[in-house]
């Protein structure tokens, strides 16, 4: 069956320092790979969108690899500040103008 | 600009009761979208409106109804509601385009409980 990873456990790690988080995939081939941040009580924001054929994005402070051998995407944030800690989810085209999301991972930036 | 309103924020109905959850996008997109987030569960897709005068199962779509109204508002309907569906409803709408290149818009959710 199709599925979505993303690691429940929160990640905590010290300002300054760069978050990895991971979304892994089984039985897709999405043509594209999106990234959202979620704050408590609000929607989903967009943050960075990959196509298959490309390994990296950048954005600021923001890297997305996607590596479709793998089955993984790294969503990558330097230089991390407080102001990061939120959660964040993957989604997957499903080719249908639809997305498949993730369930998140929290991310906690401490001073 | 708004971007994607839903109201009301928050509701509280008993089972059975019947409610109408509202969405409105001020960017000219094309395409809708309703979905639930349960806490380990994710986003879901419930119902889904490709364009104006159409619309989608998504994966979640019993116990619901849709009526995309014209290009700007997507209603989502519960008609008797049931427990199972205490959950926190987002709408998003996007750009026409194949797959899924087009980022989607969030609205801030409606937060329903059904006693």
């Amino acid at each position: 069956s199709q599925k979505i990873e993303q690691n429940s456990e929160a990640l905590n790690i010290q300002e300054g320092k760069t978050a990895t988080l991971t979304c892994n995939y089984t039985n897709y081939s999405p043509a594209y790979l999106q990234w959202y941040r979620q704050d408590p009580g609000r929607g989903p924001v967009f943050l960075l969108l990959i196509r298959e054929n490309e390994k990296e994005k950048r954005k600021e402070r923001l890297k997305v690899t996607f590596d479709t051998t793998l089955k993984q995407s790294l969503f990558h944030i330097t230089a991390s500040q407080p102001a990061d800690s939120a959660t964040y989810l993957c989604a997957l085209d499903t080719g249908f103008q639809k997305l498949v999301f993730g369930t998140g991972t929290r991310l906690l930036v401490s001073p | 600009n708004a971007g994607v309103t839903q109201t009301p924020k928050f509701q509280v109905l008993k089972t059975g009761q019947s409610m109408t959850l509202q969405c409105a996008q001020d960017m000219n997109h094309n395409s809708m979208y309703w979905y639930r987030q349960d806490p380990g569960m994710g986003l879901r897709l419930i119902y889904y409106s490709a364009s104006e005068g159409t619309t989608d199962k998504g994966e979640v779509p019993n116990g619901y109804n849709v009526s995309r109204l014209n290009k700007r508002e997507f209603s989502l309907r519960l008609e008797s509601a049931a427990p199972s569906q205490t959950s926190v409803y987002f709408c998003a709408s996007s750009e026409a385009g194949g797959r899924g290149a087009q980022p989607q818009h969030f609205g801030d959710g409606t937060r329903l409980s059904i006693l």
